[in-house]
């Protein structure tokens, strides 16, 4: 069975600053997605990046990128100058690229960026 | 392309009662997930439906119980209602762009009393 873990429960940090939220992940499988996940007060689940485990290449998307270290098993995101709207829980996911589409999420990481 | 909806955004129901949550998911998106959102528990997979089938199903007790129509929109019920299925459930498609990407709906959230 597949595990996500997030070990960083809460974070904050200062408008402007980079912030780095770690996940790890455990799998028997070789090829799969990861995902993070932003989760705003609203609760309306928002893709934030993805990563495919077949390429060596770390997924960039404007001030979002990822760490991604297969042999590790690590899948960290780095926000670039951080903005008030990005205060979110922030859930790291997993998927296997074939069979059902199910998701195993992290516990998440409440993010909240101070003006 | 219109997102995912899910009705009703708010339900309060009593212990012993049943309910049924409803999604309809991105036109053209056949896959259908459901998820469980408590504090306790975070964000757990109920199941999953494509093309009317229930491809997988998470451990979940008996009394969870889904579907999915030949429009792709799907049902979830929960029977026997207990204080513990008080959650945000929400439901995600997934197109066919080979990129396993789930897209959310807004959720509905149960209050059991």
């Amino acid at each position: 069975a597949q595990t996500v873990t997030q070990s960083q429960p809460e974070m904050s940090v200062q408008e402007a600053e980079t912030v780095t939220l770690s996940c790890t992940y455990d799998t028997s499988e070789n090829n799969y997605y990861l995902f993070w996940y932003k989760q705003p007060p609203s609760r309306q689940m928002i893709l934030v990046i993805r990563q495919e485990a077949y390429k060596q290449q770390n997924a960039t998307e404007n001030r979002f990128s990822v760490n991604f270290q297969k042999a590790a098993k690590s899948f960290s995101l780095k926000i670039s100058d951080s903005q008030l709207g990005d205060t979110a829980m922030y859930f790291c996911a997993f998927i296997q690229i074939q069979g059902a589409q199910k998701l195993v999420f992290g516990q998440g990481t409440r993010l909240t960026i101070n003006p | 392309k219109a997102g995912v909806t899910q009705t009703p955004r708010y339900l309060i129901k009593t212990r012993g009662q049943q309910v049924t949550l409803s999604c309809s998911p991105i036109s053209g998106h056949r896959s259908v997930s459901w998820y469980q959102q408590t504090p306790g528990q975070g964000l757990q997979f109920l199941f999953e439906y494509f093309s009317e089938t229930q491809r997988n199903k998470g451990n979940f007790p008996g009394r969870f119980s889904g579907r999915q129509f030949s429009n792709s929109r799907s049902e979830m019920n929960v029977s026997t209602l207990e204080l513990g299925d008080s959650a945000l459930y929400l439901c995600a498609s997934t197109g066919l762009a080979g990129n396993n990407e789930q897209f959310f709906g807004p959720g509905t959230r149960l209050t059991v009393l």
